[in-house]
Protein backbone atom coordinates (compact mmCIF):
# COMPACT_ATOMS: atom_id res chain seq x y z
CA UNK A 1 0.00 0.00 0.00
CA UNK A 2 1.00 3.52 -0.54
CA UNK A 3 2.07 5.41 2.35
CA UNK A 4 1.61 8.79 0.72
CA UNK A 5 -1.91 9.00 -2.12
CA UNK A 6 -2.07 12.03 -3.75
CA UNK A 7 -4.94 11.69 -5.80
CA UNK A 8 -5.15 14.86 -8.25
CA UNK A 9 -2.38 14.35 -11.24
CA UNK A 10 -3.50 17.87 -12.50
CA UNK A 11 -5.20 20.70 -11.16
CA UNK A 12 -6.20 23.80 -12.99
CA UNK A 13 -6.90 27.22 -10.95
CA UNK A 14 -7.69 30.81 -11.90
CA UNK A 15 -5.09 33.59 -11.09
CA UNK A 16 -6.22 35.10 -7.39
CA UNK A 17 -8.19 32.03 -6.20
CA UNK A 18 -7.43 29.12 -3.83
CA UNK A 19 -6.99 26.00 -4.62
CA UNK A 20 -6.47 22.58 -2.18
CA UNK A 21 -3.96 20.10 -3.14
CA UNK A 22 -4.85 16.72 -1.82
CA UNK A 23 -2.98 14.07 0.55
CA UNK A 24 -3.52 11.35 2.36
CA UNK A 25 -1.08 9.55 4.58
CA UNK A 26 -0.48 5.95 6.03
CA UNK A 27 0.80 5.45 8.55
CA UNK A 28 0.88 3.35 12.40
CA UNK A 29 3.33 5.27 14.16
CA UNK A 30 2.06 7.97 16.30
CA UNK A 31 5.31 10.55 15.69
CA UNK A 32 5.99 11.66 12.22
CA UNK A 33 6.53 14.55 9.82
CA UNK A 34 4.40 15.49 7.20
CA UNK A 35 6.02 17.86 4.21
CA UNK A 36 5.05 19.91 0.82
CA UNK A 37 7.32 20.50 -1.59
CA UNK A 38 6.99 23.06 -4.97
CA UNK A 39 9.07 21.89 -8.41
CA UNK A 40 9.03 24.56 -11.08
CA UNK A 41 10.14 23.12 -14.03
CA UNK A 42 13.55 23.91 -13.93
CA UNK A 43 13.44 20.44 -11.25
CA UNK A 44 14.61 21.89 -7.97
CA UNK A 45 12.66 21.02 -5.03
CA UNK A 46 11.41 23.50 -2.61
CA UNK A 47 10.55 23.27 0.91
CA UNK A 48 6.45 24.79 1.62
CA UNK A 49 5.79 24.12 4.95
CA UNK A 50 5.48 21.33 7.39
CA UNK A 51 3.35 19.64 10.15
CA UNK A 52 4.55 17.65 13.08
CA UNK A 53 1.74 14.74 14.18
CA UNK A 54 1.58 16.43 17.86
CA UNK A 55 0.77 19.82 16.29
CA UNK A 56 -2.12 20.57 17.23
CA UNK A 57 -2.66 23.59 15.01
CA UNK A 58 -2.71 23.62 11.39
CA UNK A 59 1.06 24.75 10.01
CA UNK A 60 1.00 27.91 7.86
CA UNK A 61 3.49 29.64 5.98
CA UNK A 62 2.62 32.95 3.89
CA UNK A 63 0.05 31.96 1.28
CA UNK A 64 0.30 28.46 2.64
CA UNK A 65 -1.40 26.52 4.76
CA UNK A 66 -2.14 23.06 5.59
CA UNK A 67 -5.09 21.85 6.59
CA UNK A 68 -4.37 18.85 8.66
CA UNK A 69 -7.36 16.02 9.70
CA UNK A 70 -5.52 13.61 11.70
CA UNK A 71 -8.31 11.06 12.29
CA UNK A 72 -8.91 10.77 8.32
CA UNK A 73 -5.03 10.75 8.02
CA UNK A 74 -5.18 13.75 5.57
CA UNK A 75 -2.51 16.75 5.07
CA UNK A 76 -4.10 18.87 2.10
CA UNK A 77 -2.35 22.15 0.81
CA UNK A 78 -4.19 25.06 0.49
CA UNK A 79 -2.33 27.34 -1.53
CA UNK A 80 -4.47 31.25 -1.50
CA UNK A 81 -4.31 34.21 -3.45
CA UNK A 82 -2.85 31.79 -6.42
CA UNK A 83 -0.10 33.48 -8.78
CA UNK A 84 0.76 32.59 -12.47
CA UNK A 85 4.56 31.66 -10.66
CA UNK A 86 2.61 28.99 -8.40
CA UNK A 87 2.33 26.83 -11.41
CA UNK A 88 4.22 23.84 -10.54
CA UNK A 89 4.49 20.31 -9.45
CA UNK A 90 3.46 19.79 -5.62
CA UNK A 91 4.69 17.05 -3.74
CA UNK A 92 3.46 15.08 -0.17
CA UNK A 93 5.76 13.94 1.77
CA UNK A 94 6.31 12.25 5.23
CA UNK A 95 8.65 11.41 7.63
CA UNK A 96 8.21 8.01 10.04
CA UNK A 97 10.69 6.38 12.06
CA UNK A 98 12.23 3.16 10.68
CA UNK A 99 15.79 1.55 12.29
CA UNK A 100 16.50 4.99 14.04
CA UNK A 101 16.23 6.94 11.78
CA UNK A 102 13.10 9.10 9.57
CA UNK A 103 12.66 8.44 6.16
CA UNK A 104 11.36 10.27 4.04
CA UNK A 105 8.41 8.80 1.11
CA UNK A 106 6.79 11.52 -1.84
CA UNK A 107 3.79 11.18 -2.91
CA UNK A 108 3.72 11.03 -6.86
CA UNK A 109 2.35 14.21 -7.00
CA UNK A 110 -0.34 16.95 -8.61
CA UNK A 111 0.42 18.95 -11.51
CA UNK A 112 -0.78 22.77 -10.33
CA UNK A 113 -1.24 25.24 -13.24
CA UNK A 114 -2.42 28.69 -12.77
CA UNK A 115 -4.14 30.65 -15.31
CA UNK A 116 -4.15 34.20 -15.70
CA UNK B 1 25.33 30.43 0.83
CA UNK B 2 25.28 27.37 1.58
CA UNK B 3 23.23 24.46 -0.37
CA UNK B 4 23.97 21.50 -1.96
CA UNK B 5 25.69 21.59 -6.07
CA UNK B 6 25.55 18.62 -7.95
CA UNK B 7 27.10 18.15 -11.13
CA UNK B 8 26.85 17.68 -14.27
CA UNK B 9 23.68 18.78 -14.68
CA UNK B 10 23.41 16.75 -17.65
CA UNK B 11 24.99 13.19 -18.22
CA UNK B 12 24.74 10.47 -21.30
CA UNK B 13 25.97 7.20 -20.47
CA UNK B 14 26.51 4.28 -22.62
CA UNK B 15 25.69 1.21 -22.76
CA UNK B 16 28.04 -1.16 -20.52
CA UNK B 17 29.46 2.28 -18.90
CA UNK B 18 29.51 3.19 -15.30
CA UNK B 19 28.73 6.82 -14.65
CA UNK B 20 28.95 8.61 -11.25
CA UNK B 21 27.03 11.77 -10.11
CA UNK B 22 28.47 14.15 -7.91
CA UNK B 23 26.92 15.51 -4.84
CA UNK B 24 28.41 18.25 -2.50
CA UNK B 25 26.70 20.39 0.76
CA UNK B 26 28.54 22.91 2.34
CA UNK B 27 25.50 22.90 5.46
CA UNK B 28 27.18 20.87 7.66
CA UNK B 29 24.39 18.03 7.46
CA UNK B 30 24.85 14.69 8.81
CA UNK B 31 22.09 12.95 6.57
CA UNK B 32 22.07 13.03 2.38
CA UNK B 33 20.54 10.77 0.57
CA UNK B 34 19.90 10.02 -3.65
CA UNK B 35 16.42 9.60 -5.18
CA UNK B 36 15.41 8.79 -8.66
CA UNK B 37 12.26 10.82 -10.29
CA UNK B 38 10.29 9.21 -12.99
CA UNK B 39 7.58 10.65 -15.06
CA UNK B 40 4.28 10.56 -13.10
CA UNK B 41 6.23 8.24 -10.18
CA UNK B 42 7.10 11.07 -7.66
CA UNK B 43 10.58 10.86 -5.77
CA UNK B 44 12.05 7.18 -4.95
CA UNK B 45 15.22 6.75 -2.57
CA UNK B 46 17.99 4.68 -3.67
CA UNK B 47 20.44 4.96 -1.21
CA UNK B 48 20.66 7.23 2.14
CA UNK B 49 23.52 8.01 4.42
CA UNK B 50 23.48 9.01 8.17
CA UNK B 51 27.12 9.34 8.96
CA UNK B 52 30.44 9.05 7.49
CA UNK B 53 31.12 5.85 6.32
CA UNK B 54 28.03 4.70 6.69
CA UNK B 55 25.36 4.26 3.81
CA UNK B 56 21.90 2.04 3.71
CA UNK B 57 19.72 0.79 0.68
CA UNK B 58 16.65 2.57 -0.07
CA UNK B 59 13.65 1.14 -2.07
CA UNK B 60 15.24 1.04 -5.39
CA UNK B 61 19.05 0.54 -5.10
CA UNK B 62 19.53 -2.08 -7.26
CA UNK B 63 22.24 -0.99 -10.17
CA UNK B 64 23.63 1.97 -7.83
CA UNK B 65 26.27 1.97 -5.74
CA UNK B 66 27.81 4.78 -3.18
CA UNK B 67 30.32 6.05 -0.70
CA UNK B 68 30.03 8.51 2.23
CA UNK B 69 34.02 9.34 2.84
CA UNK B 70 33.52 12.79 3.75
CA UNK B 71 30.70 14.43 5.32
CA UNK B 72 30.06 17.06 2.60
CA UNK B 73 29.97 14.43 -0.02
CA UNK B 74 28.04 11.62 -1.34
CA UNK B 75 28.56 10.20 -4.85
CA UNK B 76 26.16 8.14 -6.87
CA UNK B 77 27.27 5.27 -9.04
CA UNK B 78 24.80 3.61 -11.36
CA UNK B 79 26.62 0.75 -12.78
CA UNK B 80 25.84 -1.14 -15.94
CA UNK B 81 23.61 -3.86 -14.21
CA UNK B 82 20.92 -0.46 -13.82
CA UNK B 83 19.04 -1.35 -17.26
CA UNK B 84 16.87 1.63 -17.16
CA UNK B 85 18.61 4.73 -15.81
CA UNK B 86 17.17 7.63 -17.88
CA UNK B 87 15.37 9.31 -15.21
CA UNK B 88 16.13 12.54 -13.24
CA UNK B 89 18.20 12.24 -10.08
CA UNK B 90 18.23 14.85 -6.84
CA UNK B 91 20.41 14.51 -3.82
CA UNK B 92 18.94 15.85 -0.59
CA UNK B 93 20.77 16.74 2.81
CA UNK B 94 19.32 17.33 5.94
CA UNK B 95 21.23 17.91 9.32
CA UNK B 96 20.06 14.84 11.10
CA UNK B 97 17.49 12.23 10.51
CA UNK B 98 14.47 14.07 12.60
CA UNK B 99 10.96 13.49 11.62
CA UNK B 100 11.05 17.78 11.68
CA UNK B 101 13.81 18.59 9.34
CA UNK B 102 12.78 19.35 5.53
CA UNK B 103 15.43 18.25 3.05
CA UNK B 104 17.21 20.42 1.32
CA UNK B 105 17.57 19.95 -2.65
CA UNK B 106 19.79 19.85 -5.18
CA UNK B 107 19.06 21.04 -8.71
CA UNK B 108 19.32 17.23 -10.17
CA UNK B 109 21.25 15.69 -12.94
CA UNK B 110 19.25 14.09 -15.87
CA UNK B 111 20.60 11.31 -17.18
CA UNK B 112 20.33 9.68 -20.74
CA UNK B 113 21.19 6.52 -22.37
CA UNK B 114 22.95 7.51 -25.60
Amino acid sequence: AQKITQTQPGMFVQEKEAVTLDCTYDTSDPSYGLFWYKQPSSGEMIFLIYQGSYDQQNATEGRYSLNFQKARKSANLVISASQLGDSAMYFCAMREPSGGSYIPTFGRGTSLIVHP
Amino acid sequence: DGGITQSPKYLFRKEGQNVTLSCEQNLNHDAMYWYRQDPGQGLRLIYYSQIVNDFQKGDIAEGYSVSREKKESFPLTVTSAQKNPTAFYLCASNREALSNQPQHFGDGTRLSIL
